[in-house]
Parts: structure tokens; sequence; C-alpha cells
């Protein structure tokens, strides 16, 4: 079974601070997505990677694919409340369908 | 440009009933794919759909059944519910892998 581990399960911070969280798997990705998802919403996709060593911003996120393609991190700068939700990383592990996360629920606080 | 659309919203259903959810992709997009999301997890992979076949499977029973149609859209059938079926159920639709899937809104069913 592959699995994609996300840490921290649980995030709650300030609005302003700083975070990272992360993606981690003992197998290698072609690609891996970041999603965020809202309550009653479906999934949004944020970024994709492909690279290993990647480094991608979008506005205050930045995302980073390790250099093994077996894991990655979402930094976010200067949170805003409207940063709250599920975030959730995916892969495909070459075999067309995509594997998700156990997810990190982030709560900024105002 | 409509997104991927789910119907119903949201839906409740008897034990021992028979559901039908519906989605239509993101115009463009080819593959259906359907997820189901237990409240606080990530999205579980039920099966894949490309030109009206099943191409790919997760780990769920028999009971989960799929069809695609020539316009692309696609339904998802439950049997004989369970309790533990509870749950969110995404669609999504893609084109490229690489450039990730569009989802619903999703169907939240309730079984009582």
């Amino acid at each position: 079974t592959q699995l994609l581990e996300q840490s921290p399960q649980f995030l709650s911070i300030q609005e302003g601070e700083n975070l990272t969280v992360y993606c981690n798997s003992s197998s290698v990705f072609s690609s891996l997505q970041w999603y965020r998802q809202e309550p009653g919403e479906g999934p949004v996709l944020l970024v994709t990677v492909v690279t290993g060593g990647e480094v991608k911003k979008l506005k205050r996120l930045t995302f980073q694919f390790g250099d093994a393609r077996k894991d990655s991190s979402l930094h976010i700068t200067a949170a805003q409340t409207g940063d709250t939700g599920l975030y959730l990383c995916a892969v495909n592990f070459g075999n067309e369908k995509l594997t998700f996360g156990t997810g990190t629920r982030l709560t900024i606080i105002p | 440009d409509a997104g991927v659309t789910q119907s119903p919203t949201h839906l409740i259903k008897t034990r021992g009933q028979q559901v039908t959810l519906r989605c239509s992709p993101k115009s463009g997009h080819d593959t259906v794919s359907w997820y189901q999301q237990a409240l606080g997890q990530g999205p579980q992979f039920i099966f894949q759909y490309y030109e009206e076949e099943e191409r790919q499977r997760g780990n769920f029973p028999d009971r989960f059944s799929g069809h695609q149609f020539p316009n692309y859209s696609s339904e998802l059938n439950v049997n004989a519910l369970l309790l533990g079926d509870s749950a969110l159920y995404l669609c999504a639709s893609s084109g490229e892998i690489n450039y990730g899937y569009t989802f619903g809104s999703g169907t939240r069913l309730t079984v009582v």
C-alpha cells in the first residue's frame, strides 16, 4: 500500500505567523500536487510540482519538492484567516489514479 | 466555463437502500474519478472512468459501481447502503494528470 503521511494533522496559529506543513512517503513520486479544501467544497488545486528540488511560489505560499521526489513541504508566510482549510497533498504513483494524503487541517485565528 | 457539476448536493437514505450520484465533468475533460471522503479524512479513491470503461478501482466492495456516458458524464451507484457509507462523495475530472484534477463540490450522503 502506497501511503502519503501529512504532518501535522492539525495546526492552529495566530494570524500573521508563519507555518510549514509536510507530506512524506517511502515511494518516489512522478509528480505531486497540493490542494486546499474548504468546508462543504471539493479540493481546489494549488500547485503541481514535477522536478526534484523544485520550488514554486504562489503569493504567500511556497511549495518545495524534495530532491529525491519522496516528500514535499508547503510554507505559508504571514498567515491570513482566508488560509484556513484542509491542505491535501496528492500524488500519481504512475498508475493513473491520484492518491491523497491524510491531510493537515489548518486554522488561522484572527 | 463550468467546472465539475455534481447532483444532488445532499441526500439522506435509509440503510439497505440504493443511491445514484451524478457528475458532469469540466468542459474538455474526458476522465472522471470518484472519491469518498469521510469527515476529517483525505479523499479515498473509488474508481476512475475513461472512454466509458472503468480504468482503475480502489479498495471498495462491488456494492459500488459506476458508469460513464458518451458525453463523459458519470454516475456512481451504491447498493445495499450501510451506515458507514455516510460521507462526502467527490467527483473529479481531468484531461492530463500533471495538470491536476478539477473537483466538484460533492454530494453529502447520509445513511440512517
